[in-house]
């Protein structure tokens, strides 16, 4: 099963603009991560957001949590080619002890 | 070096036969799991496990075995009963079961034909 959405599905802008992608959820969580995935590659931790905090920042990522609205979003600021990937939410659940993954969003970001 | 590798990369193997996926990590973490991804997909969990000699059933166990013998390493075998075993796997280890990031292997993309 699949808690997190993720939108847009997928998203192409140019170096140097800022990349929004939104992540929505259905069920009570203890908090919510995210990931990115370099085609064929492993995923990579990029954040972690708790149910009681309504805003992180880690360098250019800034990560927001709605808990009203079950949504977050991930804003990366002043976007670099190197930024092109898939980026994936995950929540962890009040009541189990597993991760779930959503569909991801790819970003294309063009030189 | 810490790390968690997955070998091998690419592995083909034909319809019928049973396949072993490798996962070792060396960051001391009690928490473990495989995740399967195809194309233009999320990951979906197939089995976890928490500790040493445990282990879970997630979404999607059926046609997969795994063991836990030793703390570093969780080998996932895809068995002659999944019915469509060509996907992207992916190993990942925690420090704990909640609350943690998890850390991913390279993946290991298997072909059955």
């Amino acid at each position: 099963s699949q808690q997190g959405e993720e939108d847009p599905q997928a998203l192409s802008i140019q170096e140097g603009e800022n990349a929004t992608m939104n992540c929505s959820y259905k069920t009570s969580i203890n908090n919510l991560q995210w990931y990115r995935q370099n085609s064929g590659r492993g995923l990579v931790h990029l954040i972690l957001i708790r149910s009681n905090e309504r805003e992180k920042h880690s360098g250019r990522l800034r990560v927001t949590l709605d808990t009203s609205k079950k949504s977050s979003s991930l804003l990366i600021t002043a976007s670099r080619a190197a930024d092109t990937a898939s980026y994936f939410c995950a929540t962890d659940g009040r009541n189990t002890d597993k991760l779930i993954f959503g569909t991801g969003t790819r970003l294309q970001v063009f030189p | 070096d810490g790390g968690i590798t997955q070998s091998p990369k690419y592995l083909f193997r034909k319809e019928g036969q049973n396949v072993t996926l490798s996962c070792e990590q060396n960051l001391n973490h009690d928490a473990m799991y495989w995740y399967r991804q195809d194309p233009g997909q999320g990951l979906r969990l197939i089995y976890y496990s928490q500790i040493v000699n445990d282990f879970q059933k997630g979404d999607i166990a059926e046609g997969y075995s795994v063991s836990r013998e030793k703390k570093e390493s969780f080998p996932l075998t895809v068995t002659s009963a999944q019915k469509n075993p060509t996907a992207f796997y992916l190993c990942a280890s925690s420090i704990a079961p909640e609350g943690y990031e998890q850390y991913f292997g390279p993946g290991t993309r298997l072909t059955v034909t």
